[in-house]
């Protein structure tokens, strides 16, 4: 069956230091892959997202890429800030619009 | 003010019990989605629905039960059939193909 799931449960890094979150998917179906922010009690906030007619999407200090060819996306965050301590999600999206989420990658910055 | 609201934001059921959590959005989205969040774990989908008065099951739908009656409101049952409904549950909503936007979750503790 089609699954999303991330390589580490936990990530610990520095203030200011880069962060990446790493997130495989099975399904080649899936087209549409959202990053996901949650903080403790609270529902998931949007982060970025990307198509499939994409490898790189940019915001403000994070980065998307996608290898469709390894079924593999990750999350670059720059200069980690305390703020940014949370649970990090992928999701797939597929045509009929239901999605499916990853267990999630807890992020810790440490001062 | 636009979001997705939902209520209560804590609530305690005996055993044995029907209850039923709110979700409403004032976003104008055609779609909307419950899921399920267990300690730790992702996000599991238990239904949605793309339009009113249509909904389709999700990965655990089990034990809930859904209705559509309006566009902004999509509110879910946890009934007795269901054997192990403690969890943080998650409403969301999107238009078609989009990320999806959550509500702040409601925390159900079986008594």
């Amino acid at each position: 069956g089609e699954s999303v799931g991330l390589h580490l449960p936990t990530l610990s890094v520095q203030e200011g230091d880069n962060s990446i979150i790493n997130c495989a998917y099975s399904n080649s179906a899936s087209d549409y892959f959202i990053w996901y922010k949650q903080e403790s009690g609270k529902g998931p906030q949007f982060i970025i997202d990307i198509r499939s007619n994409m490898d790189k999407r940019q915001g403000q200090r994070v980065t998307v890429l996608l290898n469709k060819t390894v079924k593999h996306l990750s999350l670059q965050i720059a200069a980690t800030q305390p703020g940014d301590s949370a649970v990090y999600f992928c999701a797939g999206n597929r045509k009929n619009n239901d999605m499916r989420f990853g267990a999630g990658t807890r992020l810790t910055v440490k001062p | 003010d636009g979001g997705i609201t939902q209520s209560p934001k804590y609530l305690f059921r005996k055993e044995g019990q029907n209850v039923t959590l709110s979700c409403e959005q004032n976003l104008n989205h055609d779609a909307m989605y419950w899921y399920r969040q267990d300690p730790g774990q992702g996000l599991r989908l238990i239904y949605y629905s793309q339009i009113v008065n249509d909904f389709q099951k999700g990965d655990i739908a089990e034990g809930y039960s859904v209705s559509r009656e309006k566009k902004e409101s999509f509110p879910l049952t946890v009934t007795s059939a269901q054997k192990n409904p403690t969890a943080f549950y998650l409403c969301a909503s999107s238009t078609y193909y989009n990320e999806q936007f959550f509500g702040p979750g409601t925390r159900l503790t079986v008594l």
